[in-house]
């Protein structure tokens, strides 16, 4: 099941925070956030392990909610470099992604100067 | 060291032509997957190798679709007679541990099924 991703897409001014949601309908042992620029490869920014583990990028936080099966991504003082599509993948088994990962569709991010 | 590569960058092929794309992961990442980006869409699993053992083949979207890796290393991925639903944009990544750790994607390879 692919994980919804919210809102599809924003548009920032530079400075401002930005938080991008992702939910899913199963149980989730991991999630990872990655960004995508336009053309290029998608880029590690975050992994969040059942339990708390964390690791990931030091300007971008994000949380993990198991309970409720959804992470979020926080974005502040946002950079026009931050710019790009951000999407959100769960494991497809129950481990922490080993297997592969399901991705949702992506948000777009937009910053204007 | 040098990240995942792949080759080609870009590929125009006739429908029904088969193709074979090629990725080559991080030294020492023992772990290798293969997704699928259509425009506009985010990324579909397709196959995932780790070290010797057999590769999950479950997101292959049809028995058209083939992959292989060899020596544990380089990949391929083979689609024949391609038809135009596989345009696409194919990425490699290669992760060195089971279970946390990040996947490094390679840069794609933009298939185009004329």
């Amino acid at each position: 099941q692919q994980p919804v991703q919210s809102p599809q897409a924003v548009i920032l001014r530079e400075g401002e925070d930005a938080v991008i949601n992702c939910s899913s309908s199963k149980a989730l042992y991991s999630v990872h956030w990655y960004r995508q620029k336009h053309g290029e490869a998608p880029v590690f920014l975050m992994i969040l392990l059942k339990g708390g583990e964390q690791k990931g990028h030091e300007k971008i936080s994000a949380s993990f909610n198991e309970k409720k099966q959804q992470s979020s991504l926080y974005l502040t003082a946002s950079q026009l470099s931050y710019s790009g599509t951000y999407f959100c993948g769960t494991g497809r088994g129950s481990g922490g992604g080993a297997d592969g990962l399901t991705f949702g569709k992506g948000t777009h991010l937009i910053i204007q100067p | 060291g040098a990240g995942v590569s792949q080759s080609p960058s870009n590929k125009v092929t006739e429908k029904g032509k088969d193709v074979e794309l090629r990725c080559d992961p991080i030294s020492g990442h023992t772990a290798l997957y293969w997704y699928r980006q259509s425009l506009g869409q985010g990324l579909e699993f397709l196959i995932y190798f780790q070290g010797n053992s057999a590769p999950d083949k479950s997101g292959l979207p049809s028995d058209r679709f083939s992959a292989e890796r060899t020596g544990g290393s380089v990949s391929t991925l083979t689609i024949q007679r391609t038809q135009q639903e596989d345009s696409a944009v194919y990425l490699c990544a290669s992760s060195p541990l089971r279970g946390k750790d990040t996947q490094y994607f390679g840069p794609g390879t933009r298939l185009t099924v004329l």
